[in-house]
């Protein structure tokens, strides 16, 4: 089946520091990504959906400057919360999609983000 | 509103029952119905996908839609205690949505031995 991972598990960051998650799919090729986060006993709310050589979608309510969003091929996408806060705190989900599965989407292992 | 309503429960139930999970949407543009199960500190897992109105059934899982009603349920037969997670439900509009799914809050299910 379809595999998507993501790195690092988990990060332990200062406050006012940047922090990068990758997010792979290993074995098909993502033409589209997207970005979750979760809150403890809270569903997933999409932060920005990204194709491969175009700038991120995102949602509304999302600060596109602090949470940047690269999908530079098609089986790589990075987020990288800058200046992170504790409110930063989370857990960050990515998904990923080919151009044949239109329906499907597979989901990485999450990020545990804590900031300090 | 939400678009999509799910009782996050929590659900207790002993081995062996029959576990029903239901969400319900208001958006009539959805077409895609999906079901997904996370473990804690996972991320979640595509159990069920369904388009139309009916029934679809795998294994110990069958994913029910009712589009007139706007209503979608998910049951689990014969419950053992490494169904225990939580079970979100997803939908997807047709058209240009470009995939974004919308989730339920997620319902947390336990089965106890």
């Amino acid at each position: 089946g379809a595999v998507v991972s993501q790195h690092p598990s988990w990060v332990i960051c200062k406050s006012g520091t940047s922090v990068k998650i990758e997010c792979r799919s290993l074995d098909f090729q993502a033409t589209t990504m997207f970005w979750y986060r979760q809150f403890p006993k809270q569903s997933l709310m999409l932060m920005a959906t990204s194709n491969e050589g175009s700038k991120a979608t995102y949602e509304q309510g999302v600060e596109k400057d602090k949470f940047l969003i690269n999908h530079a091929s098609l089986t790589l996408s990075t987020l990288t919360v800058t200046s992170a806060h504790p409110e930063d705190s989370s857990f960050y989900i990515c998904s990923a999609r080919s151009a044949s599965s239109y329906n499907e989407q597979f989901f990485g292992p999450g990020t545990r983000l804590t900031v300090l | 509103q939400k678009e999509v309503e799910q009782d996050p429960g929590p659900l207790s139930v002993p081995e062996g029952a029959i576990v029903s999970l239901n969400c319900t949407y208001s958006n009539s543009a959805f077409q895609y119905f999906m079901w997904y199960r996370q473990y804690s500190r996972k991320g979640p897992e595509l159990l069920m996908y369904t388009y139309s109105s009916g029934n679809k059934e795998d294994g110990r899982f069958t994913a029910q839609v009712d589009k007139s009603s706007k209503y979608i349920s998910l049951f689990i037969r014969d419950s053992q205690p490494s169904d225990s997670a939580t079970y979100l439900c997803a939908m997807l509009a047709g058209g240009t949505s470009y995939g974004k799914l919308t989730f339920g809050q997620g319902t947390i299910l336990t089965v106890h031995p």
